[in-house]
């Protein structure tokens, strides 16, 4: 049972263009929502998050949308960097106060290439 | 702030063999999680701590596998015996504010021949 997918394994995008990534989930108890970038070898890092009651969370060149009714979120990532080149992994959390809050459930990943 | 230290880095053992490994949380966070990532189910949490009580030990796969974290500063998670589908790359990760995101450890990757 996955209840947060991310459907593409992987993206590839040209040096100064938008990358967008996807993230749906299934789970309704779903409160919180992140977004962590990982380099071979290292482990994720956090990136950017945003509460379910917001619909968009910007931070410089990246950007999460949330859409609640189609459980769903995105990243953008604009301009792309050759250095964005990297793992992305959509996280969920439930809401403070509820079961096994303090958990975070990761999708698969999704590996991003931007080319030079 | 040193950050989250894990040990060994990587860790190769014959089927059968007994594998420990190692966690040091940031000091002051009192959530520590271990995670497990391979290839076919991506990360996936095997059980974190509170306080050093464990509170959701679901993700343990296998009797095989246990947990501990005797103090605030120290966690071990045990294979044994190894088997060769154990191989994957362990993280630990803690926080002060969960669900806010962690901070997570370099991994150590397990690799049971």
């Amino acid at each position: 049972d996955q209840q947060v997918k991310q459907n593409s394994p992987s993206l590839s995008v040209q040096e100064g263009r938008i990358s967008i990534l996807n993230c749906d989930y299934t789970n309704s108890m779903f409160d919180y929502f992140l977004w962590y970038k990982k380099y071979p070898a290292e482990g994720p890092t956090f990136l950017i998050s945003i509460s379910s009651i917001k619909d968009k969370n910007e931070d410089g060149r990246f950007t999460v949308f949330l859409n609640k009714s189609a459980k769903h979120l995105s990243l953008h990532i604009v301009p792309s960097q050759p250095g964005d080149s990297a793992v992305y992994f959509c996280a969920a959390s439930p809401y403070a106060g509820g079961t096994s809050y303090g958990k975070l459930t990761f999708g698969q990943g999704t590996i991003l290439t931007v080319h030079p | 702030d040193a950050g989250v230290i894990q040990s060994p880095r990587h860790e190769v053992t014959e089927m059968g063999q007994e594998v420990t490994l190692r966690c040091k949380p940031i000091s002051g966070h009192d959530y520590l999680f271990w995670y497990r990532q391979t290839m076919m189910r991506g990360l996936e949490l095997l059980i974190y701590f509170n306080n050093n009580v464990p509170i959701d030990d679901s993700g343990m796969p296998e009797d095989r596998f246990s947990a501990k974290m005797p103090n605030a500063s120290f966690s071990t998670l045990k294979i044994q015996p190894s088997e060769p589908r154990d191989s994957a790359v362990y993280f630990c990760a803690s926080t002060g504010q969960p669900g806010y995101g962690y901070t997570f450890g370099s991994g150590t990757r397990l690799t049971v021949v």
